[in-house]
């Protein structure tokens, strides 16, 4: 079975400063890794996502992952916060190709401090 | 890109209401589609799989009769709330998975329910 778990709940930083938010799975089979937001009252929009190849990848809104194998890791960064990133924000996992059922994370939720 | 569109995004009714819950793919065909149910400040639990043309396959603990799923067309999955009790109030999302290789899920908007 896989599973997820994002280190802590709530995550707080000041505009401008590096975001940092932890991710790590666990699975039998080469797994596929996502991170989504939500905003609240509103469904999920993909951040980004890891299938194959190159394990640092790079989403949208200036937010980048690395996989980590040995360490089950998919952490999500961003070199500089923005107030507009406060959200929830989830990592997730699927048993890749073919299988489609995602195991979210318990969710961060990210605070930006003037 | 493929879109998935949700409805009502917004339901508050009296305890004992059944609720519909709408769930179309817009400009894609969608033999299977999924169905969240995220609590206050928690995660997305998946609840059930609906397939086109056949019986819903239910997560453990997800009571069959109380979460009604049908799949009628390729483009439409709805999830009913029977006799809806203020322990039923939450946000449901629907998905649809994958529309080929290395592509994510495409998810509603999500429907807020209360219950009173």
């Amino acid at each position: 079975a896989q599973s997820v778990t994002q280190l802590g709940s709530h995550v707080s930083v000041s505009e401008g400063a590096l975001v940092l938010l932890r991710c790590n799975y666990s699975s039998s089979v080469p797994p596929y890794l996502f991170w989504y937001v939500q905003y609240p009252n509103q469904g999920l929009q993909l951040l980004l996502k890891y299938t194959t190849g190159a394990t640092l990848v790079k989403g949208i809104n200036g937010f980048e992952a690395e996989f980590k194998k040995s360490e089950t890791s998919f952490h999500l960064t961003k070199p500089s916060a923005h107030m507009s990133d406060a959200a929830e924000y989830f990592c997730a996992v699927s048993e890749g190709q073919g299988a489609q059922k995602l195991v979210f994370g318990q969710g961060t939720r990210l605070t930006i401090n003037p | 890109g493929a879109v998935v569109s949700q409805h009502p995004s917004r339901v508050i009714c009296k305890s004992g209401t059944s609720v519909k819950i709408e769930c179309r793919s817009l400009d894609f065909q969608a033999t299977t589609m999924f169905w969240y149910r995220q609590f206050p400040k928690k995660s997305l639990m998946l609840m059930a799989t609906s397939n086109e043309g056949s019986k819903a396959t239910y997560e453990q603990g997800v009571e069959k009769d109380k979460f009604l799923i049908n799949h009628a067309s390729l483009t439409l999955s709805t999830l009913t709330v029977t006799s809806a009790h203020p322990e039923d109030s939450s946000f449901y999302i629907c998905s649809a998975p994958p529309q080929g290789p290395n592509q994510p899920q495409h998810f509603g908007d999500g429907t807020r329910l209360s219950i009173l």
